[in-house]
């Protein structure tokens, strides 16, 4: 079947720099994205990696392996702003996304 | 670029009476919008994929006769709470992919929250 796994919660320090990991098994694979979810928002796109390697912008950085079927998220200089859920979607063979039930990250000051 | 607006933000309806909710791609055309349901403290939860001109395709355990779904152009999607209930209150969201791209990159409308009193 199809799976995705992150944690499901985290907290980390203001200013601070945060790691969130993202394991998936999908039917086929074609991409891999991170979105951010403040409370009662809809989700908005951070990242997007096809390719294994480091993409970075700005405070956030994803990372992909795909041998290792294995992503992650990592947040620089952490902001009040940044508690939230981040969520992982696998795209699968049929380009449909496959979710993460999400990690919620809180910051403390 | 690339922005999608659903309406209503907001609704509070009585139990029974049936409620649209609309997702407009406003910059792009979508072949296929996607809705999803999100209960408090919990992660998106794909309702039906909706393809334009024809039938929405349910995911498992999601009523058709209740929820439905018309697609009728390439910029518009509807969604029909029919006979809500109080438990059909939710947070209900809306994403459309861009025709023609093969990256599978979605774009997100706001969200409607539905109350059922």
């Amino acid at each position: 079947g199809q799976n995705i796994d992150q944690p499901t919660e985290m907290t980390a320090t203001e200013g601070a720099i945060v790691q969130i990991n993202c394991t998936y098994q999908t039917s086929g694979f074609n991409g891999l994205f991170w979105y951010q979810q403040h409370a009662g928002e809809a989700p908005t796109f951070l990242s997007y990696n096809v390719l294994d390697g480091l993409e970075e912008k700005g405070r956030f950085s994803s990372f992909l392996s795909r041998s290792k079927g294995y992503s992650y998220l990592l947040l620089k200089e952490l902001q009040m702003k940044d508690s939230a859920s981040y969520l992982c979607a696998a795209v699968d063979s049929n380009y449909q996304l496959i979710w993460g039930a999400g990690t919620k990250l809180i910051i403390k000051p | 670029g690339a922005v999608v607006s659903q309406h209503p933000s907001w609704v509070i309806c009585k139990s029974g009476t049936s409620v649209k909710i609309e997702c407009r791609s406003l910059d792009f055309q979508a072949t296929t919008m996607f809705w999803y349901r999100q209960f408090p403290k919990q992660s998106l939860m794909l309702m039906a994929t909706s393809n334009e001109g024809s039938k929405a395709t349910y995911e498992q355990g999601v009523e058709k006769d209740k929820f439905l779904i018309n697609h009728a152009s390439l910029t518009l999607s509807t969604l029909t709470v029919t006979s809500a209930h109080p438990e059909d209150s939710s947070f209900y969201i809306c994403s459309a992919r861009p025709s023609g791209r093969d990256t599978g990159e979605l774009f997100f409308g706001e969200g409607s929250r539905l109350t059922v009193l």
